[in-house]
């Protein structure tokens, strides 16, 4: 079966300081991850995946997400956080047996930015 | 700006209406979706369309009817919802033979059943 975890709810976070959003996986194969951030009343947006063979992925509006295999983990980074950077966010796992059709979802993280 | 357009934006309806909710995208992606998100919560998946048939339903009520008529556009034809329907329904996009092709969201429709 294939699954992603987020064990934080809600991550605060002061603006110019680092952060980190925490996701585990599990998975049967290889691994197909992947980031979003959704704003209020918006939908999810792409942020990045994970690239076979890449420890460090880059996306979009300078967040990164590290991945590493021996803990099964794919935490996404930034290195200097933004107020605007508030959102909610979620990682992914897309299907790697079957059709590979579907997606499954974190519960989410919520991601405060404390001016 | 999304590449995965969702009309209409809002739609309000009583437990007796048909409405429609619909879908385009001009990506060329062959998997299409619909989802249910309540909020703060994960997107919960509802069908899956791969090359226009359906091939994936999570066992969602027969008040919701999808339709996909083609590769670029998608429907879920709304009948006789009850209040715990309200919702935003998001639709998205794939290609279904790559497997690290991400899904492209629309914003959703807001969906309000009194």
């Amino acid at each position: 079966a294939q699954s992603v975890a987020q064990p934080e709810d809600q991550v605060n976070v002061a603006e110019g300081n680092p952060l980190t959003v925490k996701c585990t996986y599990s998975v049967s194969g290889n691994p197909y991850l992947f980031w979003y951030v959704q704003y209020p009343n918006r939908g999810l947006q792409f942020l990045l995946k994970y690239i076979t063979g890449d420890n460090l992925v880059k996306g979009s509006y300078g967040f990164e997400a590290e991945f590493n295999k021996s803990q099964t983990s794919f935490h996404l980074k930034k290195p200097s956080a933004l107020v605007s950077d508030s959102a909610l966010y979620f990682c992914a796992v897309r299907d790697s047996l079957n059709t590979g059709n579907q997606f499954y979802f974190g519960t989410g993280t919520s991601l405060t930015v404390i001016p | 700006d999304t590449e995965v357009t969702q009309t209409p934006k809002h739609l309000v309806m009583g437990m007796t209406n048909k409405k429609s909710l619909k879908c385009e995208q001009h990506m060329g992606h062959r998997a299409m979706y619909w989802y249910k998100q309540k909020a703060k919560k994960p997107p919960e998946l509802m069908f899956v369309y791969s090359y226009e048939k359906l091939s994936i339903n999570e066992s969602v009520p027969s008040r919701f009817s999808p339709e996909c008529p083609n590769s670029s556009l998608l429907n879920l034809h709304l009948h006789a919802l009850q209040p715990e329907d309200s919702a935003l329904y998001l639709c998205a996009s794939s290609q279904p033979d790559r497997r690290n092709s991400p899904l492209h969201f629309g914003n959703g429709t807001r969906l309000t059943v009194t």
